[in-house]
């Protein structure tokens, strides 16, 4: 079992809609998770970076941790085509050692 | 912005050939990270180091790959010989290095795509 599931997608969705992008994990000792964006043919960047469990907005993005569940997910409300790419769940426990999900790919459509 | 740099960008090379990658991170960030991204999954840790010392390359094939970091600032990845199955993104990330525990975010290059034929 890997340590990280992504569904990997791709996923087609409307201007304007919302999204949910998630990610499952296995290991109890992660604490801190990050949600990463790579367009094609470029490095990932980071998007969001929450510690433990809960809630964390920043304009469009939301990012939840349910901890209890092993669980993540990343919203995007009011979609843009400029949003289109594919989205990184990572995370780790103390250290730096990072794991990375295989990427959800997005597209929104026009 | 300060950012990761990388060079080159694309690289296409012959199979059983040698090829070098070149990572410059960003300015004051102790750890470096090279990472390989097969198309269609997520980035996989080849090697890491805190300034010029190797903390972990469990998932080196050192056989043919090898990293260095000399002066504890750029660093270059190594293959020799290539091979078809290294078609792949090569990714170079570099953070602060956090020594007091809990995790430290990671900036990543734009990477350089390489194609052994």
């Amino acid at each position: 079992q890997k340590e990280v599931e992504q569904d990997p997608g791709p996923l087609s969705v409307p201007e304007g809609a919302i999204v949910s992008l998630n990610c499952t994990y296995s290991n109890s000792a992660f604490q801190y998770f990050m949600w990463y964006r790579q367009y094609s043919r470029k490095g990932p960047e980071l998007l969001m970076y929450t510690y433990s469990s809960g809630n964390k907005e920043d304009g469009r993005f939301t990012a939840q941790v349910d901890k209890s569940s092993k669980y993540i997910s990343l919203f995007i409300r009011d979609s843009q085509p400029s949003d289109s790419a594919t989205y990184l769940c990572a995370m780790s426990a103390y250290g730096n050692q990072f794991y990375f999900g295989t990427g959800t790919s997005l597209t929104v459509i026009p | 912005e300060a950012e990761v740099a990388q060079s080159p960008r694309y690289k296409i090379t012959e199979k059983s050939q040698a090829v070098a990658f070149w990572c410059d991170p960003i300015s004051g960030h102790a750890t470096l990270y090279w990472y390989r991204q097969i198309l269609g999954q997520g980035p996989e840790l080849l090697v890491q180091f805190q300034d010029e010392s190797v903390v972990d390359d469990s998932q080196l094939p050192k056989d043919r790959f090898s990293a260095e970091r000399l002066k504890g600032v750029d660093s270059t990845l190594k293959i020799q010989p290539a091979e078809l199955g290294d078609s792949a993104m090569y990714l170079c990330a570099s953070s602060y290095g956090s020594r007091l525990g809990g995790t430290d975010t990671q900036y990543f290059g734009p990477g350089t795509r390489l194609t052994v034929l």
